[in-house]
């Protein structure tokens, strides 16, 4: 247990439609990082938080769009779904900037109907 | 071309074998070098962390980078079952915005 949360575990939605996936970072980090795992694009950065602020963004689509909240939580809003949109989405925390010190959650299984 | 490019395997091993997990890349620039294991339906956790070139020893395994073929390796030795896993290559410039490889699926049988 990495001691990052994410809620939902599984998520059914049908195209079109919005979700929201919550994230909850390990105690006393302040970085947040989104992630889109898919078969065929693989594992992708999609944008990190720092203590409430925008830090880094990747490969994150414009129907998309993060926030981290004053006690660090962050959620990842997901508007507009395409049927290519169904992956895994994870989360990672991190005490700092650093990418490379991050912890994952388990993840959120997304299916776009 | 991809970035990041990792052969997908599958690889399947007897117990103890030395394994070795290969990645290339074409960006010059990354200097920050990672190896995440990622067991089914969980998410990837780090297992090495590099900085530039050399090799890192870590119990069983062994990270190596060589940036002048833009080339890195994870070898694990005496391989177990409980290794079993898919391997995540991933490298950065400046530690933001990390690019990864597709994941190599490793079978360790007893």
């Amino acid at each position: 247990d990495s001691g990052v949360t994410q809620t939902p575990k599984h998520l059914i939605t049908a195209t079109g439609q919005r979700v929201t996936l919550r994230c909850s970072p390990r105690s006393g980090d302040l970085s947040v990082y989104w992630y889109q795992q898919s078969l065929d694009q693989g594992l992708q950065f999609l944008i990190q938080y720092y203590n409430g602020e925008e830090r880094a963004k990747g490969n994150i689509l414009e129907r998309f769009s993060a926030q981290q909240f004053p006690d660090l939580h962050s959620e990842l809003n997901l508007s507009s779904l395409e049927l290519g949109d169904s992956a895994l989405y994870f989360c990672a925390s991190s005490v700092g900037l650093l990418q490379e010190t991050q912890y994952f959650g388990p993840g959120t299984r997304l299916l776009v109907l | 071309q991809k970035e990041v490019e990792q052969d997908p395997g599958p690889l399947s091993v007897p117990e103890g074998a030395i394994v070795s997990l290969n990645c290339t890349y074409s960006n010059s620039a990354f200097q920050y070098f990672m190896w995440y294991r990622q067991y089914s339906r969980k998410g990837p956790e780090l297992l090495m962390y590099t900085y530039s070139s050399g090799n890192k020893e870590d119990g069983r395994f062994t990270a190596q980078v060589d940036k002048s073929s833009k080339y890195i390796s994870l070898f694990i030795r005496d391989s177990q079952p409980s290794d079993s896993a898919t391997y995540l290559c991933a490298m950065s410039e400046d530690n933001n915005d990390m690019r990864f490889g597709a994941g190599t699926r490793l079978t360790v049988k007893p």
